[in-house]
This record gives C-alpha cells, sequence and structure tokens, in this order.
C-alpha cells in the first residue's frame, strides 16, 4: 500500500532564507511524486514532478526536488523565500501502472519580511 | 485553454439535505477525479473516472455518496443525506489520460457547509 508523510505541518523562514519542506512516501511499485502549491482562495498548481527520469527535478518559481529512492523521501527546496511563495504545499504519490493518487496532509509554508 | 469549471462554488445546506456539484473537465481530458478536502488536511480521491467508466471509487462512502460522467465529459457529484462531517471543499480535477505520471488541473472547488 502507498502512503505519503509530509514530516511538517508548518514551516517559517525568512524572506531571503532556503526553504525545505520534507516528504517520505512508501510505494509498493514505481511511484511518481508531485508537489502541488495552494494559494488562499486558489486551486491546486503543480510545481514539479517525477515520472522516473533524472532524479533532481525542477519546477516553477525556483523550486526543485530530489528522489532519493534509498530514503524514500522527495524533499522541495528553494535557495531563497519569497514573499510569495507563502501557501500550503501538498507532496502526492500515484503508483506506476495503477490510478490511486494520494495527497500528503501539506506543509504550511510561512515566510516572514 | 479554459480551466476546469465548477458550479456552485459555495453551498450552505443543513444536514439531511441533498446536495449535487457539477463539473467541466478541460477539453479532451479523458480523466476525471473528484476530491475532498477537509480543513486543514489533504484532498482525499473520492472516484476517478476514465472516460465514463469507473476506475477507482474506493474511498467513495456509496451509501451517501454517488457520482456520474455519462457522455465521458462532465460529471455530477452527488450528497444524499448530507452529514456534519461531508463539509469539505469538494475538488474536482481532470487529465489528458490516468495513469501515473499525469499532471492533474484542478478547478477552484466547491464549498460546502452542512449545517
Amino acid at each position: 500500500a502507498q502512503s505519503v508523510t509530509q514530516l511538517d505541518s508548518h514551516v517559517s523562514v525568512s524572506e531571503g532564507t532556503p526553504v525545505l519542506l520534507r516528504c517520505n512516501y512508501s510505494s509498493s511499485y514505481s511511484p511518481s511524486l508531485f508537489w502541488y502549491v495552494q494559494h488562499p482562495n486558489k486551486g491546486l498548481q503543480l510545481l514539479l514532478k517525477y515520472t522516473s527520469a533524472a532524479t533532481l527535478v525542477k519546477g516553477i518559481n525556483g523550486f526543485e526536488a530530489e528522489f532519493k529512492k534509498s530514503e524514500t523521501s522527495f524533499h522541495l527546496t528553494k535557495p531563497s523565500a519569497h514573499m510569495s511563495d507563502a501557501a500550503e504545499y501538498f507532496c502526492v504519490v500515484s503508483e506506476d501502472g495503477g490510478f490511486k493518487t494520494i495527497f500528503g496532509a501539506g506543509t504550511r509554508l510561512f515566510v516572514k519580511a | 485553454e479554459a480551466g476546469v469549471a465548477q458550479s456552485p462554488r459555495y453551498k450552505i445546506i443543513e444536514k439531511r439535505q441533498s446536495v449535487a456539484f457539477w463539473c467541466n473537465p478541460i477539453s479532451g481530458h479523458a480523466t476525471l477525479y473528484w476530491y475532498q478536502q477537509i480543513l486543514g488536511q489533504g484532498p482525499k480521491l473520492l472516484i476517478q473516472f476514465q472516460n465514463n467508466g469507473v476506475v477507482d471509487d474506493s474511498q467513495l462512502p456509496k451509501d451517501r455518496f454517488s457520482a456520474e460522467r455519462l457522455k465521458g465529459v462532465d460529471s455530477t457529484l452527488k450528497i444524499q443525506p448530507a452529514k456534519l462531517e461531508d463539509s469539505a471543499v469538494y475538488l474536482c480535477a481532470s487529465s489528458p489520460m490516468g495513469g501515473t505520471g499525469n499532471e492533474q488541473y484542478f478547478g477552484p472547488g466547491t464549498r460546502l457547509t452542512v449545517t
């Protein structure tokens, strides 16, 4: 059975400092992994996805994530936070060959001026 | 390209009443998803359609929830009768095809409050 664990429910950073949002997963198959962002009163938007190609994935707005199979992790990073990055971030797993999509509980990112 | 459309955006009903939500996916997208997002939680997949067939409805409370996608295009999700714990945002998403690796495009959601 597959599952997703986002290790922090809230993360607070200062503007201009690095961002790290942690995600661990379990999957019986070769998974596809995604990060989505949800700004207040806006729809979910894809940041980036991993689908068994390069393990370091670059997304929109300067975000990237690294797939580490040995650690079953897919952490999201950004070198320098902007105020506009404040939002809820969801790590998502989808199993290869299957159709099940599971969202993590989410991490709310706060960015201080 | 028009995005995923949902209506209504907001709905307030009393418990034991019924309610229906409508979703129109992006044109040409074969796969349609309905999610329930309770406040403070991640979205939970309720049902997934591939064209007009159900691929996964394992988490749909079938005693009160139903969904259809009769012509393989738009879809309706119904709750009858509603309970207090059904208060949530109901999200519709679509993708060009099912399976892994395919980005889902989300609509704005319908916020349901059951009193």
